[in-house]
């Protein structure tokens, strides 16, 4: 256990279902991340929030929707996935946008697939 | 951000020494070099931080030459449970920007 956790650890969906994925940190920490593994490829990082406010989004697609309603929790909103966006999807927490590089928690991950 | 190179991976068997090295030869005055592990299907973990020389924990160790333009991750007596992706980083550390995550080095531990 880290003190980030994510749920569900697995999810296989639908190209045509709506599915959430949630992060939980409750490590005091004021910017949360969610970052993209796909198999044999680095993270890629997709959205950063701070102070429950989005600062960053890497150009993800609109069928991937974020929402921060605090800085404990952070969720990742699917619809209408392409089998492409089959992956490991995780969630970071670092106290502030200044964060050290060693400051980052990171959760287990939902290990999604679309079909 | 400063590049890095890293091999992309190695064997080794279980209780010999491993060292893994990081290129970065356009590491800049104010940068860190920081390495994170990573098992199957979870989430990148913090091992070690160094600005020069030589640091340690309970975890491993990290060799920096005086030039910076390397640094060596050294995992003592590893066991099969070290099997993992070894991530070398390199930045600011204190200042605002998010993790850069290159491919990594997998490493192997066979009994």
């Amino acid at each position: 256990e880290t003190g980030v956790t994510q749920t569900p650890r697995h999810l296989v969906m639908g190209m045509t279902n709506k599915k959430s994925l949630k992060c939980e940190q409750h490590l005091g920490h004021n910017a949360m991340y969610w970052y993209k593994q796909s198999a044999k490829k680095p993270l890629e990082l997709m959205f950063v929030y701070n102070f429950k406010e989005q600062t960053e989004n890497n150009s993800v697609p609109s069928r991937f929707s974020p929402e921060c309603p605090n800085s404990s929790h952070l969720f990742l909103h699917l619809h209408t996935l392409q089998p492409e966006d089959s992956a490991l999807y995780l969630c970071a927490s670092s106290q502030d946008l200044k964060g050290r590089q060693d400051g980052y928690t990171f959760g287990s991950g939902t290990r999604l697939t679309v079909v | 951000l400063a590049k890095t190179t890293q091999p992309i991976s190695m064997d080794s068997y279980e209780g010999q020494e491993v060292n893994i090295t990081c290129s970065h030869n356009n590491i800049a005055t104010n940068d860190y070099i920081t390495w994170y592990q990573q098992f199957p299907s979870q989430g990148p973990r913090f091992i070690i931080q160094g600005y020069k020389t030589k640091v340690t924990n309970e975890v491993a160790s990290l060799f920096i030459p005086a030039d910076r333009k390397s640094s060596t991750l050294s995992l003592p007596r590893v066991s099969l449970s070290d099997t993992a992706v070894y991530y070398c980083l390199v930045g600011p550390s204190g200042s605002a920007r998010q993790l850069t995550f290159g491919s990594g080095t997998q490493l192997t531990v066979l009994p």
